[in-house]
């Protein structure tokens, strides 16, 4: 089967760092996105890892193992606008237009 | 910045009505898809089209249709709308980018 699992959800505090993992199963891959969604609002584009290793984008970072199946989003100096869900979505093969996504994980940040 | 609108935020229609969602992309990108996103499911695929009156099914295409007449516009109908199509409408596009970009979403209630 295809599967994408990652926590519902995590709480950290304001000016922590956190790390939301993201495990996958899929017949194919090309490609693992992190998207970040505000309640009510849009899905907006956080990150792309084709090769194994750490991709880092300003307070985010993510990183890929294909070999293991894995990858995590981390999330440094954290704010309270970071508050959103987080989804991971893997894209199966080159060419071909369909995602799988996550679940999505929930994040609160604390005060 | 590239730009999807959806024609409405939130829609109320009757079990039965037939229902038109419209998504229209100002970045000439060549693929369009529709979404629902459903809490504990996440993002599923409904239809998605690669070019202009092009389109495949994607993984829950039952009870629903697309039309692409125009490379801007990708439309989702609903023939015949029952209370399970209640759900948040999430329409997006893709250029040459592996990324996809998402419209604001409509939250559709059938009653």
């Amino acid at each position: 089967g295809q599967n994408i699992d990652q926590p519902t959800e995590m709480t950290a505090t304001e000016g922590a760092i956190v790390q939301i993992n993201c495990t996958y199963q899929t017949s194919g891959f090309n490609g693992l996105f992190w998207y970040q969604q505000h309640a009510g609002e849009a899905p907006t584009f956080l990150s792309y890892n084709v090769l194994d290793g750490l991709e880092e984008k300003g307070r985010f970072s993510s990183f890929l193992s294909r070999s293991k199946g894995y990858s995590y989003l981390l999330l440094k100096e954290l704010q309270m606008k970071d508050s959103a869900s987080y989804l991971c979505a893997v894209s199966k093969a080159s060419g071909t237009y369909k995602y799988i996504f996550g679940t999505g994980t929930r994040l609160k940040v604390l005060a | 910045d590239v730009k999807v609108t959806q024609s409405s935020r939130y829609l109320v229609k009757r079990t039965g009505e037939k229902v038109f969602l419209e998504c229209v992309q100002d970045m000439d990108h060549e693929n369009m898809f529709w979404y629902r996103q459903d809490p504990g499911l996440g993002l599923r695929l409904i239809y998605f089209s690669y070019d202009v009156k092009m389109k495949e099914k994607g993984d829950i295409p039952e009870g629903y249709s697309v039309s692409r007449e125009k490379k801007e516009r990708f439309s989702l109908i609903l023939e015949s709308a029952s209370t399970n199509q209640t759900s948040m409408y999430l329409c997006a596009s893709r250029g040459g980018e592996p990324e996809q970009y998402f419209g604001p979403g409509t939250r559709l209630t059938v009653t």
